[in-house]
């Protein structure tokens, strides 16, 4: 099975970086997504990690350490579209498992 | 090129009542996944079909539901008869074959009442 855990809520000011870590326990192992997702729209691919280490994209980072079963998502310069719920999946084989996400609450 | 695309955005049902969405996946996409999130829970995988086929319906609730993809082009999520549990936001997401990614539609928001 696969255990999830992620903050339910971050605040951040624009123009600010945060990071929202993700701890997961699984079973299996393909890589691991970050998914925006706005209120009432449907969630958008971000990054995929499959080996450790940073990957980089624009304002947004994703970290992956498999064997302590920890990813981050960075942002940076932060925006007031920024504001959104933040999902990490550690896909099963060939499906996405989702935590409950972290909202983040981008304020001026 | 067109996204994901999911009919109707919205559905409001009485319980007992039947409803049926309807996903059109990116047109190639042999992958097609249906999704649920009910009120304050996370997104809960339901099944994944390969072209017409079911791979893995391990996250389908119960009988209540079917699911059918003929000819492997779009797909139906069936509820039947509709409970107030069934209450919440059904996304269909498709990918390419080996591809990781999946890509979302908007959502069918359905409310029993």
């Amino acid at each position: 099975g696969q255990n999830i855990d992620q903050p339910t809520e971050m605040t951040a000011t624009e123009g600010a970086i945060v990071q929202i870590n993700c701890t997961y326990q699984t079973s299996g192992f393909n890589g691991l997504f970050w998914y925006q997702q706005h209120a009432g729209e449907a969630p958008t691919f971000l990054s995929y990690n499959v080996l450790d280490g940073l990957e980089e994209k624009g304002r947004f980072s994703s970290f992956l350490s498999r064997s302590k079963g920890y990813s981050y998502l960075l942002l940076k310069e932060l925006q007031m579209k920024d504001s959104a719920s933040y999902l990490c999946a550690p896909p099963g084989f060939q499906k996405l498992v989702f935590g409950t996400g972290t909202r983040l609450l981008v304020s001026p | 090129e067109a996204g994901v695309t999911q009919f109707p955005s919205h559905s409001v049902i009485e319980k007992g009542q039947t409803v049926t969405l309807r996903c059109d996946p990116i047109s190639g996409h042999d992958n097609l996944y249906w999704y649920r999130r009910v009120m304050g829970k996370e997104i809960k995988f339901l099944l994944h079909f390969v072209k017409e086929s079911k791979q893995d319906e391990s996250g389908m609730p119960n009988n209540r539901f079917l699911a059918e993809r003929t000819g492997g082009t779009y797909s139906t999520l069936k509820v039947q008869p509709a409970e107030l549990e069934d209450s919440g936001v059904y996304f269909c997401a498709s990918s390419p074959t080996g591809g990781n990614e999946q890509f979302f539609g908007p959502g069918t928001r359905l409310t029993v009442l």
